[in-house]
């Protein structure tokens, strides 16, 4: 997938379940974001880290968290507290700076069940 | 901060015909355009992009073009095929969010046989 790999790919969540998806890179971009995607909509961003041991919320951080412990890895937690989590959540990554795009895992679909 | 506009949203043309699909953004500071494509069910994925220093870039059936001083940019493909049915995201990069892409909403286009 292009050095950027979500899992799992297919995911149900319980109510009341917290859940963790997984996204690894190898492409040593400093910058990774996760972005979530609903039916027939566009791309909302839930977290960004420009760098290791820093993150910062995006425009809907409630209900999730991160961590960025190792510069390839991000790994997202969608909590309990998150009501409506069932969407196809999108990891990416990108090399610092303002010219460059990002490198799209291929998703992780969350059902809650 | 940077807000972006895409349109249309939907976008239907008879194969061999022409799509455009416009963007227009808000912070003058903005200095890099990409484009996505985005399958059903699969990653976005980047197709063509472009900088402030450059008005048009070409890449075989795909162009993009733009006019920072009316702050919009086009994407043209040419000579249609079923095979680009996809939802297409346009984006813009400023320095004001850090180097973060701020998404369009997106446009579904559908080439009829």
């Amino acid at each position: 997938d292009g050095g950027i790999t979500q899992s799992p790919k297919y995911l149900f969540r319980k109510e009341g379940q917290n859940v963790t998806l997984s996204c690894e890179q190898n492409l040593n971009h400093d910058a990774m974001y996760w972005y979530r995607q609903d039916p027939g909509q566009g791309l909302r961003l839930i977290y960004y880290s420009q760098i290791v041991n820093d993150f910062q919320k995006g425009d809907i951080a409630e209900g999730y968290s991160v961590s960025r412990e190792k510069k390839e890895s991000f790994p997202l937690t969608v909590t309990s507290a998150q009501k409506n989590p069932t969407a196809f959540y999108l990891c990416a990554s990108s090399p610092p700076g303002t010219l460059y795009g990002y490198t799209f895992g291929s998703g992780t679909r969350l059902t809650v069940v | 901060g940077e807000n972006v506009e895409q349109h249309p949203s939907t976008l239907s043309v008879q194969e061999g015909d022409s799509a455009v699909i416009k963007c227009t953004y808000s912070d003058s500071a903005s200095n890099y355009f990409p484009w996505y494509k985005q399958e059903l069910g699969k990653r976005p994925q980047l197709i063509i992009d472009i900088r402030s220093n450059v008005g048009e870039k070409k890449d075989q059936r795909i162009a993009v073009t733009l006019n920072k001083t009316a702050k919009h940019f086009s994407l043209h493909i040419t000579e249609t095929q079923p095979e680009d049915s996809a939802v297409y995201f346009c984006a813009a990069s400023t320095r004001g969010s850090q180097g973060n892409l701020i998404f369009g909403k997106g446009t579904k286009l559908s080439v009829k046989p």
